[in-house]
């Protein structure tokens, strides 16, 4: 069955970078886009973009252009999003999902949610 | 950028039926997506394509839309459905993924 499996637990001081991998199995890793949602505590999901991880290419939302690098290594069927220059605002649950295309997206899968928090 | 309104809040007794409702201009050239979370957990998937029901997710889940406005149905709401629900669609690029706010569903 489709399984993304997500790395642990980041605390990160303001300013750093976090890299969060996620780990796909149960389906052929560059047939569908990997997305990046996160989500703060008692609020909605946030999407932050999406990677092609056939050929690498992304979509960013535009809050976070310049701050967010999405990458994949299809040899071990993963895929990465890094976020620079953290700040308190920046702490969620960060969860990597395959997306589905048809006229609109969706996200048949999830993984289970990585915790970063920014913290001084 | 668009919006995808929710309500915050909807309650129903066991057996009844619950309507969740999402309104945005964009929703009548995009389908809407449903998700379905409770606490801790990330979100499940329970319909797409606005009436899509995805496999394992009970029968008594349906979707509709109508102009800009889709909405889930939950039929003899059960105690296991109290949740998070969320609407999610795109903008009119197709590129930028939109949620909804989300509708705290209590199971009375």
């Amino acid at each position: 069955q489709v399984q993304l499996v997500q790395s642990g637990a980041e605390v990160k001081k303001p300013g750093a970078s976090v890299k969060v991998s996620c780990k796909a199995s149960g389906y052929s890793f560059t047939s569908y886009d990997i997305n990046w949602v996160r989500q703060a505590t008692g609020q909605g999901p946030e999407w932050m973009g999406r990677m092609n991880p056939n050929n690498g290419d992304t979509d960013y939302e535009q809050k976070f252009q310049g701050r967010v690098t999405m990458t994949r290594n299809t040899s071990i069927s993963t895929a990465y999003m890094e976020l620079s220059s953290l700040r308190s605002e920046d702490t969620a649950v960060y969860f990597c999902a395959r997306g589905r295309e048809s006229v609109t997206t969706y996200f048949d899968s999830w993984g289970q949610g990585t915790p970063v928090t920014v913290s001084s | 950028s668009y919006e995808l309104t929710q309500p915050p809040s909807v309650s129903v007794s066991p057996g009844q039926t619950a309507r969740i409702t999402c309104s945005g201009d964009g929703l009548s050239k995009q389908y809407g997506n449903w998700y379905r979370q409770k606490a801790g957990q990330a979100p499940v998937m329970v319909m797409y394509k606005d009436s899509e029901r995805p496999s394992g997710i009970p029968e008594r889940f349906s979707g509709s839309s109508s102009g800009t406005t889709v909405t889930l149905t939950i039929s003899g709401v059960q105690a296991e459905d109290e949740a998070d629900y969320y609407c999610q669609s795109a903008d009119n690029s197709r590129i930028y993924v939109i949620f909804g706010g989300g509708t705290k569903l209590t199971v009375l």
